[in-house]
């Protein structure tokens, strides 16, 4: 069965902390995986990745692949308030259709 | 401004009382979708749509109905709404090649009574 596995479920750290977030993911005709974040509302596209092992960077937040082990990680460095979030992990496959994960909450304390 | 626009908000209802959450998104996108979120659970897909009239169930669509007569519109019908479908529901939209990413509108609260 396909499916996609975030790790921690929830994350609490103070601010100018360093968090890695795990997904992995098991998805047939798997293309690329994103990662989202999700405030309030409507969850926002971080980052896709298609190749593995080549880093994504946008600010304090970098994220990789690896498609031999089947995994990525989201990091976040020097954690700020406003990272405090749920982050979204998803596998697209066939076509264009996605599998999200269940998400990882992170909340960061001043 | 590119954006997958959904309606109501929020919405409570009673039991057994049909409804329809609409949405629609200006990007010309063949790809739409409905998911719904609870705790724990994550975003589960309900319906898809690859193009105008074509439909296909997604993980969890007992109980819910869709149709796509136009791409720009992907409306979700809750024929006979239930208490276990109180959720937070996501349209998405995105292109139909791969490596392009999803598109949400702002959710839809849903409360069933």
């Amino acid at each position: 069965e396909d499916k996609v596995v975030q790790s921690p479920l929830s994350l609490v750290v103070h601010e100018g902390d360093t968090v890695t977030l795990n997904c992995s993911y098991e998805v047939t005709n798997f293309r690329s995986l994103l990662w989202y974040k999700q405030e309030k509302k409507a969850p926002t596209f971080l980052f896709m990745l298609t190749s593995s092992g080549i880093e994504k960077k946008s600010g304090r937040l970098s994220s990789i692949l690896d498609k031999k082990e089947l995994f990525s990680i989201l990091n976040i460095t020097a954690t700020q308030t406003g990272d405090s979030a749920i982050y979204l992990c998803a596998a697209s496959y066939t076509g264009n259709q996605f599998y999200f994960g269940t998400g990882t909450s992170l909340t960061v304390i001043p | 401004e590119a954006q997958v626009t959904q309606n109501p908000r929020y919405l409570i209802t009673v039991t057994g009382k049909k409804l329809t959450v609409t949405c629609s998104q200006n990007m010309n996108h063949e790809y739409m979708s409905w998911y719904r979120q609870d705790p724990g659970l994550g975003l589960r897909q309900i319906y898809y749509s690859m193009n105008v009239e074509v439909t296909d169930k997604g993980d969890v669509p007992e109980g819910y109905k869709v149709s796509r007569k136009e791409k720009r519109n992907f409306p979700l019908i809750l024929e006979s709404p239930s208490p276990n479908q109180t959720s937070l529901y996501f349209c998405a939209s995105s292109l139909a090649r791969p490596g392009t990413e999803a598109f949400f509108g702002q959710g839809t609260r849903l409360t069933v009574v």
